[in-house]
């Protein structure tokens, strides 16, 4: 199975911030990664697909980069709503898998 | 609009059986298939199968194929996830998610349905 290591775990920034969130996958799965926006006690909420797809109505401060196996999320000028945590996703390789996190907080 | 809307909490006993349902709306739900991800307390989401929504044929992660039976009632626009032999461990929040392919995006999520297993 593919392994998927966010960082950094946590990241404490202020409003207005420019915050980058890396994932690395321990084999290459091309552009077939997702990132996922969630809040506490909420169902994840999709950003990002395909690497670099902005979906629908999602705010243009979040970007997706990156191919192979080293990924970025970033979010251009934090605000207050972003705070939550932020979870990459590869659907290359049977099964999908997670990483691990990473939690954006208010410094 | 168009959304998926989940079943209430479950306390469980350990060996016990859940299941949990998914009540598709606003969209065509034969033309999808849906996933179902647990969340374990602190933990991040672990993927557990897939299920096409207009065929029936399901993707189970390996660690579930013997435990978790993924079904449809496209009657009703409605997934179930149904898992035996409940352990301690299997305690998490059940979420269904839209996905057309198991290896899609999931755009759609359900509020996630709390199972907790207890003696």
């Amino acid at each position: 199975d593919i392994q998927m290591t966010q960082s950094p775990s946590s990241v404490s920034a202020s409003v207005g911030d420019r915050v980058t969130i890396s994932c690395r996958a321990s084999q290459d799965i091309s552009r077939w990664l997702a990132w996922y926006q969630q809040k506490p006690g909420k169902a994840p909420n999709l950003l990002i697909y395909a690497a670099t797809g902005l979906r629908d109505g999602v705010p243009s401060r979040f970007s997706g980069s990156g191919s192979g196996t080293d990924f970025t999320l970033t979010i251009s000028s934090l605000q207050p709503e972003d705070f939550a945590t932020y979870y990459c996703q590869q659907a290359s390789s049977f099964p999908p898998s997670f990483g691990g996190g990473t939690k954006v907080d208010i410094k | 609009q168009v959304q998926l809307v989940q079943s209430g909490p479950e306390v469980k006993s350990p060996g016990a059986s859940v299941k949990v349902s998914c009540k598709a709306s606003g969209y065509t739900f034969s033309s999808s298939g849906v996933t179902w991800v647990r969340q374990a307390p602190g933990q991040g989401p672990e993927w557990m199968g897939w299920i096409s929504a207009y065929e029936g044929n399901t993707n189970y992660a390996q660690k579930f194929q013997s435990r978790v039976t993924m079904t449809t009632d496209t009657s009703t626009s409605t997934a179930y996830m149904e898992m035996r032999s409940l352990k301690s461990d299997d305690t998490a929040v059940y979420y269904c998610a839209r996905g057309k392919e198991w290896n899609y995006a999931f755009d759609i999520w359900g509020q996630g349905t709390m199972v907790t297993v207890s003696s």
